[in-house]
């Protein structure tokens, strides 16, 4: 069946450094992968959007890679800053594209 | 332009009574899916309309319905509630599946 894995442990770094958050699926190839971004008690917000034929897209601070070979997409949020601290989600579409969400990477900026 | 909304934004239901969430979509919008998040199991889905049709369904029993009006409002109802139905229930709505999903805030359901 189809299968999204996120690092379910948290991530924690320094206020001002690259952070590096992987998404992996299995036994499907989706045709574009979004990530959200969710804080304590709220809705996802909807921050990028990559298609397989994108190797990589990016928006501010953010980048987003789309590796169809190793079935894996990684999310980078360069110069990090305490604000950025929330669990962040990857969202592929599944079987008769309904989006599919992983279970997020909690995200932890130490000033 | 308005987001989102979804209400009521809290919710106490006793086991084995209903309930009937109610989610607004963004003006023009006319795709609304419901999720089910809860700690251990993350974002589940439960159910796409699009023009008032039921597009897609998750894998939830069946006590869990949902409808789409013509203004594609939607609501989802949970029937006989279970103490395991307590959970953050998410709406959002798209313009089309790959413009990206805009939540609301949220309906909590604590079932005593």
């Amino acid at each position: 069946s189809q299968k999204i894995e996120q690092n379910s442990e948290a991530l924690n770094i320094q206020e001002g450094k690259t952070a590096t958050l992987t998404c992996n699926y299995t036994n499907y190839s989706p045709a574009y992968l979004q990530w959200y971004r969710q804080d304590p008690g709220r809705g996802p917000v909807f921050l990028l959007l990559i298609r397989e034929n994108e190797k990589e897209k990016r928006k501010e601070r953010l980048k987003v890679t789309f590796d169809t070979t190793l079935k894996q997409s990684l999310f980078h949020i360069t110069a990090s800053q305490p604000a950025d601290s929330a669990t962040y989600l990857c969202a592929p579409p599944g079987a008769t594209n309904k989006l599919i969400f992983g279970t997020g990477t909690l995200l932890a900026v130490q000033p | 332009k308005a987001g989102v909304t979804q209400t009521p934004r809290y919710l106490i239901k006793t086991r084995g009574q209903q309930v009937t969430l109610s989610c607004s979509p963004i003006s023009g919008h006319r795709s609304v899916s419901w999720y089910q998040q809860t700690p251990g199991q993350g974002l589940q889905f439960l159910f796409e309309y699009f023009s008032e049709t039921q597009r897609n369904k998750g894998n939830f029993p069946g006590r869990f319905s949902g409808r789409q009006f013509s203004n594609s409002r939607s609501e989802m109802n949970v029937s006989t509630l279970e103490l395991g139905d307590s959970a953050l229930y998410l709406c959002a709505s798209s313009l089309d599946r790959r413009s990206g999903y805009t939540f609301g805030s949220g309906t909590r359901l604590t079932v005593v």
